[in-house]
Order: C-alpha cells, then sequence, then structure tokens
C-alpha cells in the first residue's frame, strides 16, 4: 500500500506562493493523488486530485512528475485564512474496493501576516 | 442546502456501553465512509459502504460495526470492544462522477471515560 509522507509543518507570509510536497514512493499504477485541507475540529474539504503531470483549478496546482513517486500542492498568494492542515491521500477507488484511504499526518501550513 | 450532517457533535458515554454515530446525506451519494482522527494525526478508514446493503472494512474495524439500510443513512456503533474510543469521528460521501472527491461531515467527538 502507498504510504505518504510529509513535512511535519511549514510557515508562510501572506501573498507568498506556498508549494508542499508529498513523497508517495510505492504508489501503484492506478492510483490516484488526492489532496485535502482541515482547519482544527472539522472535516477535511477536497481541494484537489491528479493521476499525472499537472492539474490546476481556481484555488491550487497538482505537480506529478513522470515516476509519480512524489507530488507537490502549490497554493499562489496564501492568506491568512489558509493556515490548516493539508493532507496527501493516494489510494484508488474502484468498484467493491477502496484501497489505502489512509490519510497521512498530514502539514500544518502557517500563513503569518 | 444539500449536505451531510452528523449528529451529536459532542458525545460522552461509560466505558463498556455502546454508542451509535450518526451520519445522514441529501447528496444522493452513493458511496459513503467513515474515519477516525486522533489529535495530531490523520485519518484512518473503519468501515466504506458504495451501495445500500452492502459494506466492507476498512484499516480499523475491529470493535466498530455499521448498517447500510438506506441510501442516505450510513451510521456507525462504537462496541464495548473497541478498545481506544475516544477520538473525533468523521463522516464522508462521494458520487460516481468523481469517487476522489469526498464530502465530510463536521464530526462527532466522542469521549469515553
Amino acid at each position: 500500500l502507498a504510504k505518504t509522507t510529509q513535512p511535519i509543518s511549514m510557515d508562510s507570509y501572506e501573498g507568498q506562493e506556498v508549494n508542499i510536497t508529498c513523497s508517495h514512493n510505492n504508489i501503484a499504477t492506478n492510483d490516484y493523488i488526492t489532496w485535502y485541507q482541515q482547519f482544527p475540529s472539522q472535516g477535511p474539504r477536497f481541494i484537489i486530485q491528479g493521476y499525472k503531470t499537472k492539474v490546476t483549478n481556481e484555488v491550487a496546482s497538482l505537480f506529478i512528475p513522470a515516476d509519480r513517486k512524489s507530488s507537490t500542492l502549490s497554493l499562489p498568494r496564501v492568506s491568512l485564512s489558509d493556515t490548516a492542515v493539508y493532507y496527501c491521500l493516494v489510494g484508488l477507488i474502484s468498484s467493491g474496493s477502496a484501497r489505502q484511504l489512509t490519510f497521512g499526518s498530514g502539514t500544518q501550513l502557517t500563513v503569518l501576516p | 442546502d444539500g449536505g451531510i450532517t452528523q449528529s451529536p457533535k459532542y458525545l460522552f458515554r461509560k466505558e463498556g456501553q455502546n454508542v451509535t454515530l450518526s451520519c445522514e446525506q441529501n447528496l444522493n451519494h452513493d458511496a459513503m465512509y467513515w474515519y477516525r482522527q486522533d489529535p495530531g494525526q490523520g485519518l484512518r478508514l473503519i468501515y466504506y459502504s458504495q451501495i445500500v446493503n452492502d459494506f466492507q472494512k476498512g484499516d480499523i474495524a475491529e470493535g466498530y460495526s455499521v448498517s447500510r439500510e438506506k441510501k442516505e443513512s450510513f451510521p456507525l456503533t462504537v462496541t464495548s470492544a473497541q478498545k481506544n474510543p475516544t477520538a473525533f469521528y468523521l463522516c464522508a460521501s462521494t458520487d460516481r462522477v468523481n469517487p476522489y472527491e469526498q464530502y465530510f461531515g463536521p464530526g462527532t467527538r466522542l469521549t469515553v471515560t
């Protein structure tokens, strides 16, 4: 099963771009990579998902190299409200299976004024 | 408004008692999930159900039971066999269009003494 490793914490300043990298060396061929944001005492919120190369939506970008052994979540111009824990999740959901839907310990991002 | 509701937000029980946590969704999602989160940790999958009247064990199912009699509801029972039941419990659901975009409820914080 794909185990994920992320930095425990990161600090940034308002207006900066933040990149959070997740390592998943034994990712399986059909696994997808998903990122979530969680505020204290709340359920996580979906940010972005991808399989390979680059994915961009209105809030973030996800960069996945060709070997797929890592992925980087990029948050452009962070604000104080982006202070949260960010989780990388790697796994496969298919009919009858939900392999490796276990979140890692996450990265605590603190945005400073 | 569509979403997932979990009740109650806080729950206190004595050791040795079974307790059932409620999870309801009006998103018309087929799949539903239960996770457990301990302080400073990521989420761990307890059970999931991809269709009514069917469910599978996740990584930490021992001491828990579930039912899926209706599409909208996926209650979790924490039995007295669960050794360390005190935790934050989160319910999520997904649709078929994007099974990786999980919608989470607000969570139930269970304290067993």
